[in-house]
């Protein structure tokens, strides 16, 4: 297993366009997290996926936010319209099913909105 | 939401042990402690984690209070490669996400 992978790694765009990233967990891992970690902060709640449903959404989460997860597997964020303040680091984790498993995060996807 | 709360750095010399606090009084019964720590330009990644009892693994001992008000991570003999920012979290009440704060920069020193 090559652990959770996410892609792209960097993202450079101009303000109001669009951009998806993608996020493979560990195969067999039901639960998915996307966490979003500006400079000098820790990681910040996102959204949270149990199999394909998407049972948790942060206030951060604003309406140009969304996120799938078809099929229960990989998963993708959206950013519609993107703003400066979007530019940070969205790193994608997974875990068992299991209460109290850790989770295993990816090296994220650093986006840049210039 | 459990709130944790942990200095913002320490440092340490290499090969010295090394105990990193965290405060969280307002844990309930039931929620672990979870450690995870964030090497730069790299995902968290999971250290530790405890219920009442002290945990050892390969990376690190956890030290829980009888009161579980506090915690500390224990590293036996830091490396260089342990320089990192050092989160004590638990689990949003909801009990789906892991609520980061700020951490603890550690700072490890030949």
């Amino acid at each position: 297993d090559t652990g959770v992978s996410q892609n792209p790694r960097h993202k450079i765009t101009k303000r109001g366009q669009n951009v998806t990233f993608r996020c493979d967990p560990i195969s067999e891992h039901n639960r998915l997290y996307w966490y979003r970690q500006t400079l000098g902060q820790g990681p910040e709640f996102l959204t949270y996926f149990q199999n394909e449903a998407q049972l948790e959404k942060s206030r951060l989460l604003s309406d140009r936010f969304s996120a799938e997860r078809p099929k229960g597997s990989f998963s993708t964020l959206e950013i519609q319209r993107t703003e400066q303040g979007d530019s940070a680091m969205y790193l994608c984790a997974s875990s068992s099913i299991r209460k109290n498993t850790e989770a295993f995060f990816g090296q994220g996807t650093r986006l840049t909105v210039v | 939401d459990a709130k944790t709360t942990q200095p913002n750095s320490m440092e340490s010399n290499e090969e010295e042990p090394v105990h990193l606090p965290c405060n969280h009084s307002t844990i309930s019964g039931t929620d672990y402690i979870h450690w995870y720590r964030q090497l730069p330009s790299q995902g968290p990644e999971y250290v530790i984690h405890g219920l009442t009892s002290n945990v050892n693994n390969r990376m690190a001992s956890l030290a829980i209070a009888e009161d579980r008000k506090s915690s500390t991570l224990i590293l036996h003999r830091a490396t260089l490669r342990d320089a990192a920012v050092y989160y004590c979290i638990s689990y949003s009440n909801s009990g789906y996400a892991l609520n980061f704060g700020k951490g603890t920069s550690l700072l490890v020193t030949p």
